[in-house]
């Protein structure tokens, strides 16, 4: 099993939808949550970083961390065709980031 | 926000050959760098980590001698592929962590636009 699961998609909605991205892990010991948009070709960007189980809200984007049930989501509120990218899920426990596989979104005009 | 720029962005090279890959902290002091290497459609993999003035930490499975990391100084981190190969191309992306600032932020780590790297 791998310690983070996401689900690589494609995912495609029309603009003005609402997005549900979602992450579960299996190591109780990650404290860090954090959800990075990647455009092709490019770095990963930090769009959310996370400490504690709830919500962080930024904009259109919301993250959601449950540690009971191990599990993270990202929301994008009104996507808009400029969110088209890879979101990728990360977490960490002293220092090292693992990522999940990544999730295709495309949003459609 | 902090910034991590890489050079080159984009190299082509022969099989054999090797390559260096350079990662600057430009805003902050960067105790910790990572490399990642990301293949097409899949998700980001540590290679290695660095800290300034001490060798690299390499992840199983990564040879260290073909993946020669340098921690010269607390802004610059350098990766050489050493007589590379075309399954050496890939994406590689670097990150800096420094200590920009106490409590939940201190771990946050701070990407590279990556470098593409081509062997033929």
């Amino acid at each position: 099993q791998k310690e983070v699961e996401q689900d690589p998609g494609p995912l495609s909605v029309p603009e003005g939808a609402i997005v549900s991205l979602n992450c579960t892990y299996s190591n109780s010991a990650f404290q860090y949550f954090m959800w990075y948009r990647q455009y092709s070709r490019k770095g990963p960007e930090l769009l959310m970083y996370t400490y504690s189980s709830g919500n962080k809200e930024d904009g259109r984007f919301t993250a959601q961390v449950d540690k009971s049930s191990k599990y993270i989501s990202l929301f994008i509120r009104d996507s808009q065709p400029s969110d088209s990218a890879t979101y990728l899920c990360a977490m960490s426990g002293t220092y090292k980031y693992i990522f999940g596989t990544g999730t295709r979104l495309k949003v459609l005009a | 926000g902090a910034v991590v720029s890489q050079h080159p962005s984009w190299v082509i090279c022969k099989s054999g050959t090797s390559v260096k890959i350079e990662c600057r902290s430009l805003d902050f002091q960067a105790t910790t760098m990572f490399w990642y290497r990301q293949f097409p459609k899949q998700s980001l993999m540590l290679m290695a980590t660095s800290n300034e003035g001490s060798k690299a930490t390499y992840e199983q499975g990564v040879e260290k001698d073909k993946f020669l990391i340098n921690h010269a100084s607390l802004t610059l981190s350098t990766l050489t592929v050493t007589s590379a190969h075309p399954e050496d191309s890939s994406f590689y992306i670097c990150s800096a962590r420094g200590d920009l600032r106490s409590g939940p932020g201190e771990d946050e780590q701070f990407f590279g636009p990556g470098t593409r790297l081509t062997v033929l």
